[in-house]
């Protein structure tokens, strides 16, 4: 089945310091994909639609210039959490949408982000 | 919007059933079904696309409802291996953008 790897799986980092997560799809062509963010015993929650060669689309709610999203090429996006606090500290989750023959989303394995 | 679902925790026996029930205020286009581990990231369980459409993986399976906005989860015979947190996520059309239900806990016991 289509694989989506995500990087790093663990982070910890002080507070102010910009801290880059990686999402890439292994073996499919992602021209969209999503980040969401998770607390604790909570759901997800979408952030942004990540767009191949356009700007990303940012939920309600989520400061676009704190969470830089790129998506440079067709397998791989990535979201920088900048000048990170420790309110930023969350489980974030990456999805790819895989298209053919019928669409699915597979989901990156997390980052867990600690801000001291 | 969220989806709402119910209930938001369940303690079963091993062996014993249970449905979780996934209720959405806007018509949808898909409803797709995740568990999650602790610590992990959600794992795809099925996605149902067309009304009364009923799936099934293996003793797993799900009906979607597309007057009444709803999908159902049913686990049958349940495997210490189901316990962990279901979440729903819906599309309101096609295009992969999932909200997520607020997850229903579910704990198997021997």
């Amino acid at each position: 089945g289509a694989v989506v790897s995500q990087h790093p799986s663990r982070v910890i980092c002080k507070s102010g310091t910009s801290v880059k997560i990686e999402c890439r799809s292994l073996d499919f062509q992602a021209t969209t994909m999503f980040w969401y963010r998770q607390f604790p015993k909570k759901s997800l929650m979408l952030m942004a639609t990540s767009n191949e060669g356009s700007k990303a689309t940012y939920e309600q709610g989520v400061e676009k210039d704190k969470f830089l999203i790129n998506h440079a090429s067709l397998t791989l996006s990535t979201l920088t959490v900048t000048s990170a606090h420790p309110e930023d500290s969350s489980f974030y989750i990456c999805s790819a949408l895989y298209r053919d023959p019928n669409e699915k989303l597979f989901f990156g394995s997390g980052t867990q982000l600690s801000v001291l | 919007q969220q989806p709402v679902q119910s209930p938001q925790a369940v303690i079963l026996r091993e062996g014993e059933d249970a449905v979780i029930n996934c209720s959405s205020s806007k018509a949808l286009y898909s409803v797709h079904w995740y568990r999650q581990k602790h610590g992990e990231a959600p794992v795809f369980l099925m996605i149902l696309l067309k009304g009364g459409e009923q799936k099934g993986h293996e003793k797993i399976s799900a009906s979607f409802n597309e007057k009444k906005q709803q999908s159902s989860l049913y686990l049958t015979a349940s495997q210490l291996s189901y316990s962990g947190t279901y979440f729903c996520g819906t599309e309101d059309n096609q295009g992969g953008k999932l909200i997520f239900g607020q997850g229903t806990e579910l704990s198997v016991k021997p």
